[in-house]
C-alpha cells in the first residue's frame, strides 16, 4: 500500500546549526502536507503545512519544501535550539473525494546538543 | 491559547472491561477526531466526527469502538470490551473546519494500558 515515511530515524545536531528533516510520500494524489512536532508525553503539535500548489512555505525559523516530482517533503529548522528536541513527523492528506484524513509517517527524532 | 484537553492521562483497565476516554475539544471547533499511537509506531486515524455523526472511520474502528458527543463540550471514545492490543496512546484532535488549511489541534493523549 502507499505510505508516508522518513529517511532518517534520528538526527543529532549542535545548538545553533540548521536541521533538515526529510519525508518521502508515495501517494501522488496527496495535496496537503503537514509537519508535526511531538515532545515526550505530549500530543502532536502543528508546525507548518503546505499545499501541493506550492513548493515552499516559511514560518518562524521553519521552512517546508515540497518536491512533487520526486514526492519529497522536507522541514528545515534554522538555528536549532535545545527546545527543538522532539520527534518530527510529516502527514499527508488527500482531499479529493472529500476525505481529510491524514496519513502519518513514523517520525524522526531530533536531538539538539547544547 | 485554547487547547484540547484529555482525561484521564493514564487509564489502566482489565482485559474485557469497558473504558471511556474523554476529550474536551477547542470550543469553536466543529470537527473532532480520535487517533491512536501504539508505542514506537505511527499515529493512526480512528474516526472523525461532525454534526453529531461519524464522518469517516478507519478499519481499526470496529464494532467495539464508539464515539459520542454527550453535551456541548465533551467528546468521548468508548471501547466496549478491551483487548491487550488496545494498549496505546489515544489522541483526540479538533479542527475549526475541514478544509485543507485548517490543521488539527491535538490533546496530550490518554495512555491506555490493558492488563
Amino acid at each position: 500500500g502507499e505510505s508516508v515515511g522518513l529517511h532518517l530515524p534520528t538526527l543529532s545536531v549542535q545548538e545553533g546549526d540548521n536541521s533538515i528533516i526529510n519525508c518521502a510520500y508515495s501517494n501522488s494524489a496527496s495535496d496537503y502536507f503537514i509537519w508535526y512536532k511531538q515532545e515526550s508525553g505530549k500530543g502532536p503539535q502543528f508546525i507548518i503545512d503546505i499545499r501541493s500548489n506550492m513548493d515552499k512555505r516559511q514560518g518562524q525559523r521553519v521552512t517546508v519544501l515540497l518536491n512533487k516530482t520526486v514526492k519529497h517533503l522536507s522541514l528545515q529548522i534554522a538555528a536549532t535550539q535545545p527546545g527543538d528536541s522532539a520527534v518530527y513527523f510529516c502527514a499527508e492528506n488527500m482531499s479529493t473525494g472529500g476525505s481529510y484524513i491524514p496519513t502519518f509517517g513514523r517520525g524522526t527524532s531530533l536531538i539538539v546538543h547544547p | 491559547e485554547p487547547e484540547v484537553t484529555q482525561t484521564p492521562s493514564h487509564q489502566v483497565t482489565q482485559m474485557g472491561q469497558e473504558v471511556i476516554l474523554r476529550c474536551v475539544p477547542i470550543s469553536n471547533h466543529l470537527y473532532f477526531y480520535w487517533y491512536r499511537q501504539i508505542l514506537g509506531q505511527k499515529v493512526e486515524f480512528l474516526v472523525s466526527f461532525y454534526n453529531n455523526e461519524i464522518s469517516e472511520k478507519s478499519e481499526i474502528f470496529d464494532d467495539q469502538f464508539s464515539v459520542e458527543r454527550p453535551d456541548g463540550s465533551n467528546f468521548t471514545l468508548k471501547i466496549r470490551s478491551t483487548k491487550l492490543e488496545d494498549s496505546a496512546m489515544y489522541f483526540c484532535a479538533s479542527s475549526e473546519a475541514r478544509t485543507q488549511n485548517q490543521p488539527q489541534h491535538f490533546g496530550d493523549g490518554t495512555r491506555l494500558s490493558i492488563l
